[in-house]
């Protein structure tokens, strides 16, 4: 199996663009988290799906963030309008009990 | 809110020396994951523990579980330049899929 996949790998936007960041999961795996990594903050979960439905998403920070997941082999995570803020590691991971597996996250930029 | 507390931030040590990161939880925990993040990398699944007073071994690696799996800890014996990254303790939030994350204990080692 090659992983969860995540694309793309880095992307720099100007404010007020739109971003989706796009995620792969492993194949057979029921759950799908996306997090956010940054220095300040840490690992922040945003949003987490169970069979493709979304089961809890507090962490998510506002209203320009929304994510799906409309079959078993793929979730974005989009923001509308970004902010630079936003800058930070975005990880999806999926899991098929406890133990999760992470992607190579994308790093967003924006200036 | 439950939390998981991990110290130390970072430790540095000289190459041969042993390393421990320790993690503490406000509530019981039905199990507690570890992960590793290489530098530049994503978070690395290790292991679980799940039984009161579990000790688990990966080769130069020592994780334990306490008695009243409110605390664990990971042990490192006599570091290796590959050993160099962050660790991450992870317990089960709300729901069971759901992972409450530590800070992450950076080790680094000394030129």
């Amino acid at each position: 199996d090659a992983g969860v996949i995540q694309s793309p790998r880095h992307e720099v936007t100007e404010m007020g663009q739109e971003v989706t960041l796009r995620c792969k999961p492993i194949s057979g795996h029921d759950y799908l988290f996306w997090y956010r990594q940054t220095m300040m903050r840490g690992l922040e979960l945003l949003i987490y799906f169970n069979n493709n439905v979304p089961i809890d998403d507090s962490g998510m920070p506002e209203d320009r963030f929304s994510a799906k997941m409309p079959n078993a082999s793929f979730s974005t995570l989009k923001i509308q309008p970004s902010e630079p803020r936003d800058s930070a590691v975005y990880f999806c991971a999926s899991s098929p009990n406890h133990e999760q597996y992470f992607g190579p996250g994308t790093r967003l930029t924006v200036t | 809110g439950q939390q998981v507390m991990q110290i130390p931030q970072y430790q540095h040590v000289q190459e041969g020396e042993d390393f421990t990161t320790y993690c503490n939880s406000s509530t019981t925990l039905s199990n507690i994951q570890w992960y590793k993040q290489r530098p530049g990398g994503h978070p690395v699944f290790l292991i679980q523990l799940v039984k009161s007073g579990e000790v688990k071994k990966q080769k130069r690696l020592t994780f334990q579980f306490g008695e009243a799996k409110k605390n664990s800890s990971l042990h490192i014996t006599a570091t290796q330049t590959t050993d160099v990254g962050t660790y991450f303790c992870a317990g089960p939030g709300d729901s069971n899929y759901q992972l409450i994350w530590g800070a992450g204990t950076k080790l680094i080692i000394k030129p």
